[in-house]
């Protein structure tokens, strides 16, 4: 596996269920995030890591919970979610967070919040 | 905050034909502009960046932008557009993140999806 990988690529859950998004980067780098893709809407941070630690939090509720056990793997935990939630979310990493670093994205995972 | 604008929301090209696609930022201090191309089923990829220098910026597959303070614009171009230049195109710009840390952020314009017919 090369790049960032996402898993699973398609994802439908209800309201009810509890679900985990997972990326992996096999590029070395130090510092990943996860985005929100909605139709329509521009992309929207919702997690930064770097060396494992959060550094921001844009106001994202608590129905998403990020855990980012090392530097490769990042996970996304959804309960109770909403169908307003339905979106396309990205997982990204970057050799490191300051200054600018370029960010490479994976191919996402598509949900659906039925 | 910072802002992009990405005016066209669609933009139908014949193949072999020039295109523009536009970018307007809201900026009162010095950024940093990007462009990233994502083609169905996959994630963002960088076509080129402003960091600082020459304003005319040349990226991958044939396109360039060029980025203009004074307007605030950073317009994406390609003398000859392919079918598979198909795809959707996000300008962003750099942002402070809100943790103090230094973090810069990216924000991104709403896109142009880009449909080349032959």
């Amino acid at each position: 596996e090369t790049g960032v990988t996402q898993t699973p690529r398609h994802l439908v859950m209800g309201m009810t269920n509890k679900k985990s998004l997972k990326c992996e980067q096999h590029l070395g780098h130090n510092a990943m995030y996860w985005y929100k893709q909605s139709a329509k809407k521009p992309l929207e941070l919702m997690f930064v890591y770097n060396f494992k630690e959060q550094t921001e939090n844009n106001s994202v509720p608590s129905r998403f919970s990020p855990e980012c056990p090392n530097s490769s793997h990042l996970f996304l935990h959804l309960h109770t979610l909403q169908p307003e939630d339905s979106a396309l979310y990205l997982c990204a990493s970057s050799q490191d967070w300051g200054d600018y670093n370029e960010q490479f994205f994976g191919p996402g995972t598509r949900l659906t919040v039925l | 905050a910072q802002s992009v604008t990405q005016l066209d929301s669609q933009v139908p090209v014949f193949e072999e034909a020039p295109v523009e696609l536009r970018c307007n930022y809201s900026s009162s201090v010095s950024v940093y502009l990007f462009w990233y191309v994502q083609y169905p089923n996959q994630g963002l990829q960088l076509l080129l960046k402003y960091l600082s220098g020459s304003t005319l910026v040349k990226g991958i597959n044939g396109f360039e932008a060029e980025f203009n303070k004074s307007q605030t614009s950073f317009h994406l171009r390609k003398p000859s557009v392919h079918i598979s230049d198909t795809a959707e195109y996000f300008c962003a710009v750099s942002e402070e993140g809100t943790s103090n840390t230094g973090f810069q952020k990216l924000v991104f314009g709403t896109g142009t999806r880009l449909l080349v017919s032959p």
